[in-house]
């Protein structure tokens, strides 16, 4: 299996609701990443794990709140979004054996998000 | 940190004829250089990468190129089909993070 997969695909969400994006694979990969895709911009980085640990937080907004239940599971826990967090939220995985970027990343299909 | 741009923005090219994508990139300790391909509405999906030990890469259709002392790298892919039309994003990866340019929209017409 050489796919990430990510759950729901779309998610409509009010500023009051408490919902959570989750990402699997099973690949054997120690390394999984969040990303946020606003339209015609690049990914931008979030969170990175490393053997289910938090290893980098890029000031991210504790709103949203990322979890590794176990080597294969990211989830990223969301409360109280605001509009402007709508986007495309995309999990990545990749080896994490000779550093965590170093090696190829494989996303997934990604979660569009939207927040009213 | 690292800073990558990239250009063109925008690319139109008749089926058939090359397209070439430049990206430059600042920090000298950046030393992996993927290019990911993202169709409307799909995942980023890599198609060709190059570390900072190699000058040149090819696959079939795409190659990339290296030039360290200059800290610039390019994407070329050769007799373009329309099937090739999507954003591709250049990346560097330093400090463990993965820092993608700004993309281009690449076109080809039949």
């Amino acid at each position: 299996d050489t796919e990430v997969t990510q759950t729901p695909k779309h998610l409509v969400m009010g500023m009051t609701n408490k919902k959570s994006l989750k990402c699997e694979q099973h690949m054997g990969h120690r390394a999984m990443y969040w990303y946020k895709q606003k339209a015609k911009k690049p990914p931008e980085l979030m969170f990175v794990y490393s053997y289910e640990k938090l290893s980098i937080n890029e000031s991210v907004p504790s709103r949203f709140s990322p979890e590794c239940p176990n080597s294969s599971l990211l989830n990223l826990h969301l409360h109280a979004l605001q509009p402007e967090d709508s986007a495309l939220y995309l999990c990545a995985s990749s080896q994490g054996i000779a550093g965590v970027s170093t090696d190829t990343q494989y996303f997934g299909p990604g979660t569009r998000l939207t927040v009213l | 940190g690292e800073n990558v741009e990239q250009h063109p923005s925008t690319l139109s090219v008749q089926e058939g004829d090359s397209a070439v994508i430049k990206c430059t990139y600042s920090d000298s300790a950046s030393n992996y250089f993927p290019w990911y391909k993202q169709e409307l509405g799909k995942r980023p999906q890599l198609i060709i990468d190059i570390r900072s030990n190699v000058g040149e890469k090819k696959d079939q259709r795409i190659a990339v190129t290296l030039n360290k002392t200059a800290k610039h790298f390019s994407l070329h892919i050769t007799e373009t089909q329309p099937e090739d039309s999507a954003v591709y994003f250049c990346a560097a990866v330093n400090t463990d993070k993965l820092i993608f340019g700004t993309g281009t929209r690449l076109q080809v017409f039949p």
